[in-house]
């Protein structure tokens, strides 16, 4: 069975420039997560999907951060414009079925650098 | 939110079994307690979950306390591929909350 894919693996821009971030969930699993890994932390939650529909953006800068997952598969996040603080590793998730005591599955990450 | 407490760094010899320990003083009645691990450079990986009894897989123990307040993560043979960082965390409905873990160093 493959695994979560990402692309890229690593990325260097400058502040204010534009990123974006692809993955590519495990066949068949419904929910996909994106996470926020800043050096020394856990990863943080950014946004869940349930399908092609969002189930938690609460913790997604807004003003700057967008995702989507139009057909329930492959998810893009972006950003725009990067500030040097979002320097981190982009990690994403799936499981099969949404919520309490589904297994996540993470892809290996994108490290993304600002300067 | 519930939380998890876990030292900081752990330091074990190969082939040695290992106990990591994990707090969660605030567990509620229907949190399961998971642990995920994380290698260098890669994404955390599921390592073993558990809501009251212990539990055993190919990769780990989990020894729960009889009032769910600690667990106990137990690798029962450390090689030095398992050197990564191990976080508890206790899943609730709206998804894993990952504290810093405890950094797990083995030594040949």
């Amino acid at each position: 069975e493959a695994g979560v894919a990402q692309s890229p693996r690593y990325k260097i821009i400058e502040k204010r420039q534009s990123v974006a971030f692809w993955c590519n969930p495990i066949s068949g699993h419904a929910t996909l997560y994106w996470y926020q890994q800043i050096l020394g932390q856990g990863p943080k939650l950014l946004i869940q999907f349930q399908n092609n529909g969002v189930v938690d953006d609460s913790q997604l800068p807004k003003d700057r951060f967008s995702a989507e997952r139009l057909k329930g598969v492959d998810s893009t996040l972006k950003i725009q414009p990067a500030k040097l603080e979002d320097s981190a590793v982009y990690l994403c998730a799936s499981s099969s079925l949404s919520g309490v005591w589904e297994t996540q599955y993470f892809g290996p990450g994108t490290r993304l650098l600002v300067l | 939110d519930a939380k998890t407490t876990q030292p900081n760094s752990m330091e074990s010899n190969e082939e040695e079994p290992v106990h990591l320990p994990c707090n969660h003083s605030t567990i509620s009645g229907t949190d399961y307690i998971h642990w995920y691990r994380q290698l260098p450079s890669q994404g955390p990986e599921y390592v073993i979950h558990g809501l009251t009894s212990n539990v055993n897989n190919r990769m780990a123990s989990l020894a729960i306390a009889e009032d769910r307040k600690s667990s106990t993560l137990i690798l029962h043979r450390a090689t030095l591929r398992d050197a990564a960082v191990y976080y508890c965390i206790l899943e609730r409905p709206d998804g894993l909350t990952f504290g810093k873990g405890t950094h797990l160093i083995i030594q040949p």
